[in-house]
């Protein structure tokens, strides 16, 4: 299916497990992000990505790793993860041109006990 | 830091109302606004992106404004429905943020029948 997807869609993991999120899209399109949704917070950028093997933090990078070996994929990983870890991660996608609007998948939860 | 504040953080009205939600951003140099929806557990949908050369933007019964030297958006709902019940977010790309977004924390919008 065309589009943008995550996996899984919700995850329960320990503290200092490595757990790693999914982002899949089918557009081809060069910029993918990494955000975390938390009450309080809104929606905070953690990594994004202009175009493959290229990556840069966000707002809020610390604990996370990305990569980006190809243009379709964009994987998140907690190295050790953390409670304040637990949140709702949105992997989201736009074109090259700027003034493109930004596609979001539906959520991974992750809850780290 | 660009910071983005939107009020109310939720309303309640009557099916058939007209409305309008706020949004304002602390820097005007900003590169577009964009108003997404979010639905309950699921990611966001976007509505409509307003160039910060343009003054408006229209979508059915979806209105969004922008006023970039006063820091100011605002998405009109006109004729409302119980199935535009959701959050309703702004996001502002800087100019000088690359393909960042800042986000507000939304506004929660029920409307009853």
């Amino acid at each position: 299916d065309a589009g943008i997807t995550q996996s899984p869609r919700y995850k329960i993991t320990e503290t200092g497990r490595q757990v790693t999120l999914m982002c899949h899209q089918t557009w081809s399109h060069s910029y993918m992000f990494w955000y975390r949704q938390d009450l309080g917070h809104g929606l905070r950028l953690i990594y994004y990505s202009a175009a493959a093997d290229i990556t840069d933090k966000g707002e809020v990078p610390d604990g996370y790793v990305v990569s980006r070996s190809k243009t379709e994929n964009f994987p998140l990983t907690l190295e050790s993860a953390t409670r304040s870890q637990t949140s709702v991660y949105f992997c989201a996608s736009r074109g090259h041109f700027t003034g493109e609007t930004q596609y979001f998948g539906p959520g991974t939860r992750l809850l780290v006990l | 830091k660009q910071e983005v504040t939107q009020i109310p953080a939720a309303l309640s009205v009557p099916e058939g109302e007209n409305l309008v939600l706020n949004c304002s951003f602390t820097d005007s140099a900003i590169y577009n606004l964009q108003w997404f929806r979010q639905d309950p557990g699921k990611g966001l949908t976007s509505l409509l992106l307003i160039q910060s050369s343009q003054r408006e933007q229209t979508s059915g019964r979806l209105n969004a404004s922008l006023d970039k030297s006063s820091g100011r958006s605002t998405l009109y709902i006109a004729a409302s429905q119980p199935g535009d019940s959701a959050t309703y977010l702004c996001a502002v790309r800087q100019e000088t943020s690359g393909s960042r977004l800042t986000f507000g924390e939304g506004t929660q919008l029920t409307v009853n029948p």
